[in-house]
């Protein structure tokens, strides 16, 4: 199974501060069509997870443009560039690449 | 707008099994599949298996291989999980995702969510 280690596990942030969030696979995430299947999640406390940003670094529709997403390969990074209050909760980035997909362990956002 | 809407909560005896249904709606149901995650209390989300709802085609983590079983009724949009041999590390919350099938889209869309609880 591809491995996704997340870094760090806790981030305390002051509002209005950047913040970013590491993701490193143990095999690259690169598939046979040429695309990177490397998805960021955002989970608040009591919710479902809702995806943030997919194949690498396109924003879903409705997340505000100061999250973003870059990488490649084994490397990724999660950026925020101003933390509000409402990005408390748990980021998770996931890897579709290869079955099973599987996850990183998770970052909790959290305000100081 | 696209919605995966989960049946209820279930608490469960160990070694029963449980059944979990997801109606999808506003979008193609046949282009796209299903997958199942779970989380325990307190812990990370794990995938469990993805099911092409249009030809049946499943896949499955090597964890629940065995005792998870995933149908689809095109008829209503529905894709039930049913897991079998319940222990009590089966407590969390299953969620169903909308994933790739004939469209290429990973685990866009998540379900509220059905706690699972497995007590005696």
């Amino acid at each position: 199974d591809v491995v996704m280690t997340q870094s760090p596990l806790s981030l305390p942030v002051t509002l209005g501060q950047p913040a970013s969030i590491s993701c490193r696979s143990s095999q690259s995430l690169v598939y046979r069509n040429g695309n990177t299947y490397l998805n960021w999640f955002h989970q608040r406390p009591g919710q479902s997870p809702r995806r943030l940003i997919y194949e690498v670094s396109n924003r879903d529709s409705g997340v505000p443009d100061r999250f973003s997403g870059s990488g490649s390969g084994t490397d990724f990074t999660l950026r925020i560039s101003r933390v509000e209050a409402e990005d408390v909760g748990v980021f998770y980035c996931m890897q579709g690449t290869k079955w099973p997909y599987t996850f990183g362990q998770g970052t909790k956002l959290e305000i100081k | 707008q696209v919605q995966l809407v989960q049946s209820g909560a279930e608490v469960k005896n160990p070694g029963t099994s449980v059944k979990v249904s997801c109606k999808a709606s506003g979008y193609t149901f046949a282009n796209y599949g299903i997958s199942w995650f779970r989380q325990a209390p307190g812990q990370g989300l794990e995938w469990m298996g993805w099911i092409n709802t249009k030809n049946g085609d499943t896949e499955f983590a090597q964890r629940v291989k065995g005792r998870f079983i995933m149908t689809t009724d095109l008829s209503t949009n529905t894709v039930y999980m049913e897991l079998r041999s319940l222990a009590s590390d089966d407590t969390a919350v299953y969620h169903c995702v909308r994933d790739w099938g004939a469209v290429t889209v990973i685990a866009d869309h998540w379900g509220q969510g059905t706690p699972v609880t497995v007590s005696s």
